[in-house]
């Protein structure tokens, strides 16, 4: 079956940077563009951005724009996330995501979550 | 961006009641809305795509319906494990999501 596992929490001080990965499994990895999804604690779902695990295009949101950088591996199915600069208020459980296109674009299945915590 | 705004933010109910929860785009987003549950401590799960398009696995008592800007998510016959937080998410243009719902039980 499809499957995402995600690697371990993180802890970084203000002004690091942290990179996450998401191994992908059971599906052709190059057919399928990956999302990152962050949600703060007790608040609700904030897109990222995208990569396309084909030709390795991104997209990303705005207010990460300048922050955030999307890779991938073919080699290993393994999708990256860096985030640079971070700030109390990237504290949060970021969770990678296959979009599914068709009558609407939905994500489907989601990573376990990787919890980062922003902290001096 | 397209703001979604859903309601109420949450609810109590009784196992076997009929649940509903709205979801409000602030634009024409067509029929381009998704709905995913998310219990405590867990990943979003995919529920109803496409408006009303029941995704595989997912219990008959769910189901969703709504186009344009308002859609609704409609919980038949309450189970003490759809206890959980439900999201709407559009894909009409730059992807966005609701505030959440949740539901207790």
């Amino acid at each position: 079956q499809v499957q995402f596992v995600q690697s371990g929490a993180e802890v970084r001080k203000p002004g690091a940077s942290v990179t996450i990965s998401c191994k992908s499994s059971g599906y052709k990895f190059s057919e399928y563009n990956i999302h990152w999804v962050r949600q703060a604690p007790g608040q609700t779902l904030e897109w990222v951005g995208w990569i396309d695990s084909g030709n390795g295009n991104t997209k990303y949101s705005e207010k990460f724009q300048g922050r955030v950088i999307m890779t991938t591996d073919k080699s290993t199915t393994t999708v990256y996330m860096d985030l640079s600069s971070l700030q109390r208020e990237d504290t949060a459980v970021y969770y990678c995501a296959r979009m599914v296109g068709g009558l609407a674009d939905f994500f489907h299945p989601w990573g376990q979550g990787t919890v980062v915590t922003v902290s001096s | 961006d397209i703001q979604m705004t859903q309601s109420p933010s949450s609810l109590s109910a009784s196992v076997g009641d009929r649940v509903t929860i709205t979801c409000r785009a602030s634009q024409n987003i067509l029929r381009k809305l998704n709905w995913y549950q998310q219990k405590t401590g867990e990943a979003p799960k995919l529920l109803v795509f496409a408006a009303s398009n029941l995704q595989s696995g997912v219990p008959s008592r769910f189901s969703g319906s709504g186009s344009g800007t308002d859609f609704t998510l409609t919980i038949n016959s309450l189970q003490p494990e759809d206890a959980a937080t439900y999201y709407c998410q559009q894909s009409y243009t730059t992807v966005t999501f609701g505030g959440g719902t949740k539901v207790e039980i």
